[in-house]
């Protein structure tokens, strides 16, 4: 059975740090691009960050360019999401998602993990 | 504001079929065939409901399709059932390793 269980979040404050973690079981990791997604309370969906099956290549949402890095350890069936510089809008239920048996789009879903950037 | 657009809600009585559209540009939706429809109960993970365009991933009912034409793709829920009341979220491949998603449509089941 195919799981993903995103852990990390918590309360931040503005302009702080955070590192989200997503364990990977039940297919071949190191084979298939991971995603980090992410949802503002009561609003909808927004792709954040890609990455490539052995890590080489990364991608990353315009609005928060240079504030992100998305990372992964085959080794570890995980891939990380580095968030720097954090602020209020950034506060968002941030979920991992894998692309295994359908092309283009995500099938397997963590349950997500709450960030919450407040003072 | 979202980068596809989508009806903020839809609504049909247990049965019935109902559409909910997606419109974008010839930068996301009316540039690739990648366009997946995710379905979202209230404090849920999203659930792919449909695939490049119009395929569905095992286990979800054929009362589910999906259609495109130019900018504009849509999902069809036919013979509704009170479980299919949930939020749906139109997304598109952008180019570039990117993707896009709509503001999500809220299907309610009366």
């Amino acid at each position: 059975e195919v799981q993903l269980v995103e852990s990390g979040g918590g309360l931040v404050q503005p302009g702080g740090s955070l590192r989200l973690s997503c364990a990977a079981s039940g297919f071949t990791f190191s084979n298939n691009w991971m995603s980090w997604f992410r949802q503002a309370p009561g609003k909808g969906l927004e792709w954040v960050a890609l990455i490539k099956p052995d890590g080489s290549d990364k991608y990353y949402v315009d609005s928060m360019k240079g504030r992100l890095t998305i990372s992964r350890d085959n080794a570890k069936d995980s891939v990380y999401l580095q968030m720097n510089s954090l602020r209020a809008e950034d506060t968002a239920v941030y979920y991992c998602a894998s692309s295994i048996r359908t092309p283009w789009s995500w099938d397997y879903w963590g349950q997500g993990t709450l960030v919450t950037v407040s003072s | 504001q979202s980068a596809l657009t989508q009806p903020p809600s839809a609504s049909g009585s247990p049965g019935q079929s109902v559409t909910i559209s997606c419109t974008g540009t010839s930068s996301d939706v009316g540039g690739y065939n990648h366009v997946a429809w995710y379905q979202q109960h209230p404090g849920k993970a999203p659930k792919l409901m449909i695939y490049e365009v119009s395929d569905r991933p095992s286990g979800v009912p054929d009362r589910f399709s999906g259609s495109k034409s130019d900018n504009t793709a849509s999902l069809t829920v036919s013979g509704l059932q009170a479980d299919d009341e949930a939020d749906y979220y139109c997304s598109s491949y952008a180019g570039a390793r990117h993707w896009v998603f709509g503001g999500g449509t809220k299907l309610t089941v009366l």
